[in-house]
This record gives structure tokens, C-alpha cells and sequence, in this order.
């Protein structure tokens, strides 16, 4: 089976500009959470998705939104991006949800907000 | 503060030794997860243990779990270059404003060869 894959990989933004971040799960797997990492913060949950309906979210400002489609692909859409915004976004998906399942990692896109 | 919290923050070994390192945690769980990381990539999976367990192995790998010291150890037996990654161990979190898988500040393990 292909893994979890993430589009794009890098990007670079702009303070107050917007940014869509791609993730395909693994085929099969209904749930896709978002995590947000910094050195300075570690690992943070921003929420989690399981059959097109936000599940559980993290403690993260309005700005951060993400939607599922009914192929479980799903996007995170960051706006009025901040220079905090800089970090590594990493979606994982599972088959059913994630705390108490193994969640698969993509490779991440890297953000870096200028 | 962090749900799990991994103790040491870094670790530097030879390679062929052993490396431990330790995951504490706050609330009762129902399992506890073991990430890798190699550096600036996505997570890999190692060992998930669930609450009824006291020990799990993988390969090279041993995990212990001690629900009553809330604690949980990850063992690398025999190490290796390829080794060399953060470890974090993950915990569910559960209330009532939403769920969600935490994740410690993770050990940094260096394998000199």
C-alpha cells in the first residue's frame, strides 16, 4: 500500500497570506489528523478528521481550518499567516481514530512564513 | 505542562550499546505509543502498548509499561547508526472538549559509529 503522502512539501508564505496543505491517507483508513511541530512547542495536535467530520481539535486559533473529503483526502488551510506559523505540518491517518490506533505519518510539509 | 514527558533529552552512545530511555505520564491511559523520528521528516511507528500489558518487544526494540508509576521505557538493544532519530512516546488524551494523541518533547538518541 502507498503511504501517507502530503503536498507540498516546502512552501514559502508571506505574513497575512493564506496556505493550503494537502494529505492523502493510506487507502482504507477513514481517520487523518494534523500536527503541528516547532522546536520551541514539540509535537501539537491541531485536530483530527474521521468521515468527512472534524472529530476532536486542538488548541489552536480560528485560523486553522481543514476539511475531509468523502475519499478522506484532506486539507488544512491556515490564514492571515503569522511568522509563528513557521513550522513542520505533519498529517498521520489511521483506520479508525487516532488515540487508540497506530497513526501513519506523511513526510510533512515545511512552512516557512517570511 | 505536556501529557508525556521523555527523560533524558538527549542521549549520545556508542554504537552497538544499549540506549534507554523513560516516558512519564499524567492520567490513566488505555495504551502508549512509541514514535520515531528521523531528523526534520514525518514519524514512524514502533510499538504500541496497551494497558493490560507490562512488556512488548519488536526487533531490537523493548518497551515496559508501569500503569502504577505512570511510566512507560523504551529499550534499543545493540544500537546502531541508523538509529540515531528523536523517540517520542504518545498518550491519548480524554476530555471533554475533544481527544487527542499527545506527544512528549521526545529523547534525542546520537549512535556514534
Amino acid at each position: 500500500k502507498a503511504g501517507v503522502t502530503q503536498t507540498p512539501r516546502y512552501l514559502i508564505k508571506t505574513r497575512g497570506q493564506q496556505v493550503t496543505l494537502s494529505c492523502s491517507p493510506i487507502s482504507g483508513h477513514r481517520s487523518v489528523s494534523w500536527y503541528q511541530q516547532t522546536p520551541g512547542q514539540g509535537l501539537q495536535f491541531l485536530f483530527e478528521y474521521f468521515s468527512e467530520t472534524q472529530r476532536n481539535k486542538g488548541n489552536f486559533p480560528g485560523r486553522f481550518s481543514g476539511r475531509q473529503f468523502s475519499n478522506s483526502r484532506s486539507e488544512m488551510n491556515v490564514s492571515t499567516l503569522e511568522l509563528g506559523d513557521s513550522a513542520l505540518y505533519l498529517c498521520a491517518s489511521s483506520m479508525g481514530l487516532g488515540i487508540h490506533e497506530t497513526q501513519y505519518f506523511g513526510p510533512g510539509t515545511r512552512l516557512l512564513v517570511l | 505542562s505536556q501529557q508525556g514527558e521523555e527523560d533524558p533529552q538527549a542521549l549520545s552512545i556508542q554504537e552497538g550499546e544499549n540506549a534507554t530511555m523513560n516516558c512519564s505520564y499524567k492520567t490513566s491511559i488505555n495504551n502508549l505509543q512509541w514514535y520515531r523520528q528521523n531528523s526534520g521528516r514525518g514519524l514512524v511507528h514502533l510499538i504500541l502498548i496497551r494497558s493490560n500489558e507490562r512488556e512488548k518487544h519488536s526487533g531490537r526494540l523493548r518497551v515496559t509499561l508501569d500503569t502504577s508509576k505512570k511510566s512507560s521505557s523504551l529499550l534499543i538493544t545493540a544500537s546502531r547508526a541508523a538509529d540515531t532519530a528523536s523517540y517520542f512516546c504518545a498518550t491519548p488524551e480524554i476530555k471533554a472538549a475533544g481527544n487527542k494523541l499527545t506527544f512528549g518533547g521526545g529523547t534525542r538518541v546520537l549512535v556514534k559509529p
